[in-house]
């Protein structure tokens, strides 16, 4: 069972479209992280999301939280070749003393100049 | 900007080895993490270690595995006996605060067990 499902799995567009990708659980989340991951490398953080219906914005990337906490979406306006690669969402269950972060399948973007 | 650094970067050994993964957390972090990719698949949490001792650990980090903060910079990881479905990219990870979610990651150490 994944309790992070993120989709698409694998997403390709143009240079300066938009693109929507998604973090879905039927599970509640104290916290979701975005994370961007190149290959061979650690995961780098690109925000962490906490409150219900809360929304972040990192340049052209915005981030949102559901309001039941239990999924995210990440919104990238006009899309740019720099932005290629591998989007993880990841979460802390709402549990007591629960810290390990569980990690979504991913998401491999690719943006074509 | 201050970063979660591991050593080695690529580590080769044979099957039955012991093997050691280091890593230096973020300074002024006290919760320290190791988690586990194998290729192609999502990363899976193994342990945390709070206050020298561990906090939490998953079903994969078994009696094979220890880990240990034997000063106030290094947390290591310790596979005794190694097995070929170890080979994996291995990801230390440090937070400032517990159950904050916000992990920092190092670039790993890819290990491969031959």
């Amino acid at each position: 069972t994944q309790l992070l499902e993120q989709s698409p799995q694998f997403l390709s567009i143009q240079e300066g479209e938009n693109l929507t990708v998604y973090c879905n659980s039927s599970s509640v989340f104290s916290s979701l992280q975005w994370y961007r991951q190149e290959p061979g490398e650690g995961p780098v953080l690109l925000v962490t999301v906490v409150t219900g219906g809360e929304v972040k914005k990192l340049k052209r990337l915005t981030f949102q939280f559901g309001d039941a906490r239990k999924d995210s979406s990440l919104h990238i306006t006009a899309a740019q070749p720099g932005d290629t690669g591998l989007y993880l969402c990841a979460g802390d269950l709402a549990n007591f003393g629960n810290e390990k972060l569980t990690f979504g399948t991913g998401t491999r973007l690719t943006i074509i100049p | 900007e201050p970063e979660v650094t591991q050593t080695p970067s690529h580590q080769v050994t044979q099957m039955g080895q012991e093997v050691i993964l280091r890593c230096v957390p973020i300074s002024n972090h006290l919760y320290f993490y190791w988690y586990r990719q194998i290729l192609g698949q999502k990363v899976e949490f193994l342990v945390s270690f709070y206050n020298n001792e561990i906090s939490e650990k998953s079903e994969i980090f078994d009696d094979q595995f220890s880990v240990e903060r034997p000063d106030g910079s290094n947390f290591t990881l310790k596979i005794r006996s190694t097995k070929l479905e170890d080979s994996a990219m291995y990801f230390c990870a440090s937070s400032r605060a517990r159950g904050e979610g916000e992990q920092y990651f190092g670039p790993g150490t890819r290990l491969t067990v031959t």
